[in-house]
């Protein structure tokens, strides 16, 4: 099946810096990237979906300045958390998608892991 | 706006036994997919079966089938031969067949346990 890689799988930054997570198709090029957040033992939560080329689409109550996320190329999106707080930390996921239709499989990133202190 | 529901948080089953996991959901759409993906330990996402709602006959993958009852609005997994690797969280998600993004909409999960 479809590999997607994200970057870093885990980090560490101080409140108030921002950090930025890359999520990248290998072997397709993704029309439509998703971004999650997972608490543990919890479900996972869209946070935005973004087509390339566009703006991306947030979910009600994610703050888009602070979750910036950029989908510049066919086989890579970025979320940016900027000025970044210990209630950030979470387990992020993208996943990308071939095509924007639902009959393509959505193939999903191993996540990153976010710690801030 | 379309719902999951997974009643059951946690299940456990021993090892080569079978264990249905239950998925309800609310919609008023006709056309959709219906889903159950695996979270292992190490967290990536993994798709366990796929179901179209146009389909009368049941998806089933190798150990894994479902018993899918549209006019209910159900959806549940069942998985016979239960091995220590089905240890996880098994979430079933919904996506809408039409629209411009098409996205997942999950249930909160079941942690399931096999045991030796």
């Amino acid at each position: 099946g479809a590999v997607v890689s994200q970057h870093p799988s885990w980090v560490i930054c101080k409140s108030g810096t921002s950090v930025k997570i890359e999520c990248r198709s290998l072997d397709f090029q993704a029309t439509t990237m998703f971004w999650y957040r997972q608490f543990p033992k919890q479900s996972l939560m869209l946070m935005a979906t973004s087509n390339e080329g566009s703006k991306a689409t947030y979910e009600q109550g994610v703050e888009k300045d602070k979750f910036l996320i950029n989908h510049a190329s066919l086989t890579l999106s970025t979320l940016t958390v900027t000025s970044a707080h210990p209630e950030d930390s979470s387990f992020y996921i993208c996943s990308a998608r071939e095509q924007a239709g639902a009959a393509y499989e959505q193939y999903f990133g191993p996540g990153t892991r976010l710690t801030v202190t | 706006a379309q719902t999951v529901t997974q009643s059951q948080p946690e299940m456990s089953v021993q090892e080569a036994e079978t264990v249905t996991l239950s998925c309800t959901y609310d919609t008023s759409e006709n056309n959709y997919y219906l889903f159950w993906y695996k979270q292992p330990p190490s967290r990536q996402m993994i798709l366990v079966i796929r179901q179209e709602a146009y389909k009368q006959q049941n998806a089933t993958e190798n150990r894994f089938s479902v018993n899918f009852q549209k006019a209910a609005k159900s959806f549940s997994l069942k998985i016979s031969d239960s091995q220590l690797g089905d240890t996880a969280m098994y979430f079933c998600a919904f996506m809408f067949h039409g629209g411009a993004t098409n996205k997942l909409i999950f249930g909160t999960g079941t942690l399931l346990a096999v045991q030796p």
